[in-house]
C-alpha cells in the first residue's frame, strides 16, 4: 500500500514562496497513478491545486494556475508543489495524495503552512 | 466550472439512525466522476465511494453511493459513533479536475 508525507517549511513570508515534497513509500512514483495536492484552509473546504504523472505532464487548477508549479523527481520517489507570491489566503494545511482517475485514493497527513510575517 | 452543493449544512442525527447526505451538481456529470470522502478532524479525508457506488477498500456496507445526472446522495445505513464526522463529494472535470461540495457535518444529536 502506497504511503504518502508531506514536509516542508510551516511558516512563509508574505510574497514569499511555498515549498512542500511529499515522499512515496510503499510504490513508485513511476506507477500509473497521477499525483496531487489539495489544501484545506482554516475550517474550510477541500481545494485541489493540481496533479502531475510521472512523465512530467500536469494540470492545474485555474484559479491558482499562474503561481503554482508542480514538479516529480523519480530518483527520489518524491513530487513537490511550489506556490508563489503567497498572500494570508494561502494559509492551510496542504495535502498530498494520489490521484486514480477520477478519485484520490490515498492520502498524506497534512502539512500545516502559515503564512504570516 | 462545475459547482458542488451539498445538503444539509449540518445533520443531527442519533447512533442506529439513517444518514442521507445529499450532493448536486450544476451540470450534468458522469456516475463515474463522482466519489465521497470522510474527514474526522485533524486526519486527512479518506475515501468512502468512488464511480458514485463503489466502496472503497474496507469501507463497511452501511455507506452507499447512489444517484445519477445533477443528483448524487451519500447514505449511512445505521450510524455508528465513529460515523460523525464531515462528508464531502469531489467530482471529476474538464477544468479544474477537481472541485468538492462544501461539505456536510454529520454531527451527534
Amino acid at each position: 500500500q502506497v504511503q504518502l508525507q508531506e514536509s516542508g517549511p510551516g511558516l512563509v513570508k508574505p510574497s514569499g514562496t511555498l515549498s512542500l515534497t511529499c515522499a512515496v513509500s510503499g510504490g513508485s512514483v513511476s506507477n500509473t497513478n497521477w499525483w496531487s495536492w489539495v489544501r484545506q484552509p482554516p475550517g474550510k473546504g477541500l481545494e485541489w491545486i493540481g496533479e502531475i504523472y510521472h512523465s512530467g505532464n500536469t494540470n492545474y487548477n485555474p484559479s491558482l494556475k499562474s503561481r503554482v508549479t508542480i514538479s516529480v523527481d523519480k530518483s527520489k520517489n518524491q513530487f513537490s508543489l511550489k506556490l508563489n507570491s503567497v498572500t494570508a489566503a494561502d494559509t492551510a494545511v496542504y495535502y498530498c495524495a494520489t490521484a486514480v482517475p477520477y478519485y484520490m485514493g490515498v492520502w498524506g497527513k497534512g502539512t500545516t503552512v502559515t503564512v504570516s510575517s | 466550472e462545475i459547482v458542488l452543493t451539498q445538503s444539509p449544512g449540518t445533520l443531527s442525527l442519533s447512533p442506529g439512525e439513517r444518514a442521507t447526505l445529499s450532493c448536486r451538481t450544476t451540470q450534468s456529470v458522469s456516475s463515474s466522476y463522482i466519489a465521497w470522502y470522510q474527514q474526522k478532524p485533524g486526519q486527512p479525508p479518506r475515501l468512502l465511494i468512488y464511480a458514485t457506488s463503489s466502496r472503497a477498500t474496507g469501507i463497511p456496507d452501511r455507506f452507499s453511493g447512489s444517484g445519477s445526472g445533477t443528483d448524487f446522495t451519500l447514505n449511512i445505513s445505521r450510524l455508528e459513533p465513529e460515523d460523525f464526522a464531515v462528508y464531502y463529494c469531489q467530482q471529476y472535470g474538464p477544468s479544474p479536475m477537481y472541485t468538492f461540495g462544501q461539505g456536510t457535518k454529520l454531527e451527534i444529536k
